[in-house]
């Protein structure tokens, strides 16, 4: 079975803070897709990042940082510097292609970013 | 250019009526997703179409339905609406489904709408 856990409800930090956001994911599949989507309180989901499960590689953008790790089934996001415009529910998401080739989605976190 | 856009974006309905949510993909997308997020919780998968066949189901009663139009729009449909159905249904739309196995396809980034919030009372 397919199963996204993101084991952080709420997280709460002042402006400036570094924040780690964790992904832990169930797949058998050796082929899939790792993704992280922004959700402010509009409520319309952004888009952040696709990973392919053969690209390891970490990636920066900005103040986002992501590590996708196979042996451990883990894609963690880190947001540095953190400022109140990144306060937001963050979700992370799965998919395995075929007719369930959409988006397995964790329950989210909810990151607070206070001035 | 416009994005996926929903309508209505906020109704109020009572137990055991009808809803219709409308979706309209971005230009050029011919695949639709339906997802239901209860407050607090993920978005869950309900439907994908694509070329106006539906390409999966989540795991719903068959109280919803949906389907896609010639242009690509689509409807989503709830009969018998329950207290359990409130929820922000999300529509969102991709050029067209990742065919797992296909050389050269790929999993295409979803790109949401901004939602249809209904509450049944």
């Amino acid at each position: 079975a397919q199963k996204v856990t993101q084991a952080q409800t709420e997280i709460s930090v002042v402006e400036k803070e570094d924040v780690t956001l964790d992904c832990v994911y169930e797949t058998r599949d050796t082929t899939y897709y790792l993704f992280w989507y922004k959700q402010p309180p509009s409520g319309e989901l952004v888009f952040l990042i696709r990973r392919n499960s053969f690209d390891e590689q970490n990636e920066i953008s900005g103040r986002y940082s992501w590590n996708f790790q196979k042996s451990t089934s883990s894609f963690n996001f880190t947001i540095t510097a953190s400022q109140v415009v990144d306060s937001a529910v963050y979700f992370c998401a799965l998919s395995i292609g075929g007719s369930q080739g959409n988006l397995i989605f964790g329950k989210g976190t909810k990151l607070s970013v206070k001035p | 250019d416009a994005g996926v856009t929903q309508s209505p974006t906020h109704l109020i309905k009572t137990r055991g009526q009808h809803v219709t949510l409308r979706c309209s993909p971005i230009s050029g997308h011919k695949s639709v997703s339906w997802y239901q997020q209860v407050l607090g919780q993920g978005p869950q998968f309900i439907f994908q179409y694509y070329e106006k066949e539906e390409r999966g189901r989540g795991n719903f009663p068959d109280r919803f339905s949906a389907r896609q139009f010639p242009n690509y729009s689509s409807e989503l449909n709830v009969n018998a609406l329950l207290l359990g159905d409130s929820a922000l249904y999300l529509c969102a739309s991709s050029p067209k489904p990742w065919e797992s196995g296909k050389r050269g396809s790929g999993a295409n980034v979803l790109t949401f709408g901004a939602g249809s919030r209904l509450t049944v009372l």
